[in-house]
Parts: structure tokens; C-alpha cells; sequence
């Protein structure tokens, strides 16, 4: 069965300081990923996706980037976090299109972010 | 780009009793998917309608999509305490491989 994984699962760092947020899947091959932040009490906010290895589209221009070094890895940078960047930030895959006609996500555990 | 509405945005309900959320798309989906989101927890997937006026169940909830795949509702009946949560619905276009997530219809239960 697949699994998702995403660490830390809290986090508090301060104004200008680096981020990483590392996203992992496993029992599945060529998964699309993506990377969401859902503000307290609000919706998900797509901040990229990725189809394969190296291939990131990014859905809001702000401070973040995405990578994909591995086929099963997704993560998510910033060299200087800002205060509005706090939030919970989800990691989910689905199955890749060309072979999956049903393109549910899944999601991780999630990561809360607090900039302070 | 594409947009996607639910209301309502809070939804307080008296256990036992029914109650309806709508999630409307600014653009004709291919599919839509419904998600339900615990409190501290992340969304978990419940249902994808496919079909142009697909009526689907599951339990006590009831999903439809409309007719012209620009909206979709989820009709819970005798709600109960275990309902509690945030119900997110999702759109897809026929293009591309992301989904655009509604706000949210975030339900509360008087017991």
C-alpha cells in the first residue's frame, strides 16, 4: 500500500531564517506531486505540483521553491521565511495521469508552520 | 483562472438533522472530488463524480453532480457528532493535472 510522509510535523522559526520541508512517498512509482498551504481555518492554497523528476510547475510567485531530486521526493525551500508564510503546509500525490483516471489525492500528515 | 465556491462557509447543525453544502466552478469540470478534513487532521478523500448529474452515496452522505459539471452538493442526513470537520470539494479540467480546492464548508455538530 502507499504511504506518505512528511517531517518535521511542527515547526517555529523566525523571520528571515531558511526552510526545508521534505516530502516522501512510498509503494508507488512516478507519482504527481503537490505542495499546498492552508492559512488556520481556511481553503488549500496550491503553491506547486510536479509530474516527474525535475519537473515543477509553481501555481503563486512568492518567496518558496520546489524540487524534485527523486522520483518519490518532494521539497519545499525558502531562503528568508516571512511572517505571512506561516500556515499548515500539506504534501499529497496522485496517481500519474497517463495511467490513473481517477486523480484523487492523497495527503500527508501535514507540517505547521509558525514564523515568529 | 478557475474558481471555486462553497457555501456555506460555517454550517452549525443539530444532531439528527440534515443539512446541504454546494460547491459551484466557474468552468466545466471534468470531474469533481469531495474531501473531508478533521480538525488538526489533514483532507482525506471521500468520492469523485465523473458523470454529468452522477448521484452517489455513501452512507449517509449523498453527492451529486450537476448537469452541466460546473457544480456538485453533499447531503448529509441525521448528522452525527463524527461529522464534524471541514467538507472541501475539488474540480479538475479536462487540462492538466492539478485541482482547484473550494474554501470549504466547515461543519459544527450541537449534540
Amino acid at each position: 500500500s502507499q504511504t506518505i510522509h512528511q517531517w518535521p510535523a511542527t515547526l517555529v522559526q523566525p523571520v528571515g531564517s531558511p526552510l526545508s520541508l521534505e516530502c516522501t512517498v512510498e509503494g508507488t512509482s512516478n507519482p504527481n506531486l503537490y505542495w499546498y498551504r492552508q492559512a488556520a481555518g481556511r481553503g488549500l492554497q496550491l503553491l506547486f505540483y510536479s509530474v516527474g523528476i525535475g519537473q515543477i510547475s509553481s501555481e503563486v510567485p512568492q518567496n518558496l521553491s520546489a524540487s524534485r531530486p527523486q522520483d518519490r521526493q518532494f521539497i519545499l525551500s525558502s531562503k528568508k521565511l516571512l511572517l505571512s508564510d506561516s500556515g499548515f503546509y500539506l504534501c499529497a500525490w496522485s496517481g500519474p495521469g497517463s495511467t490513473s483516471g481517477t486523480y484523487e489525492q492523497y495527503f500527508g500528515p501535514g507540517t505547521r508552520l509558525t514564523v515568529t | 483562472g478557475q474558481q471555486v465556491m462553497q457555501i456555506p462557509q460555517y454550517q452549525h447543525v443539530q444532531e439528527g438533522e440534515d443539512f446541504t453544502t454546494y460547491c459551484n466552478s466557474s468552468t466545466t469540470l471534468s470531474n469533481i472530488q469531495w474531501y473531508k478534513q478533521r480538525p488538526g487532521g489533514h483532507p482525506v478523500f471521500l468520492i469523485q463524480l465523473v458523470k454529468s448529474g452522477e448521484v452517489k452515496k455513501q452512507k449517509r452522505l449523498t453527492f451529486q453532480f450537476g448537469e452541466a459539471k460546473k457544480n456538485s452538493s453533499l447531503h448529509i442526513t441525521a448528522t452525527q457528532t463524527t461529522d464534524v470537520g471541514t467538507y472541501f470539494c475539488a474540480g479538475k479540467t479536462a487540462a492538466g493535472n492539478k485541482l482547484t480546492f473550494g474554501g470549504g464548508t466547515r461543519v459544527l455538530v450541537k449534540p
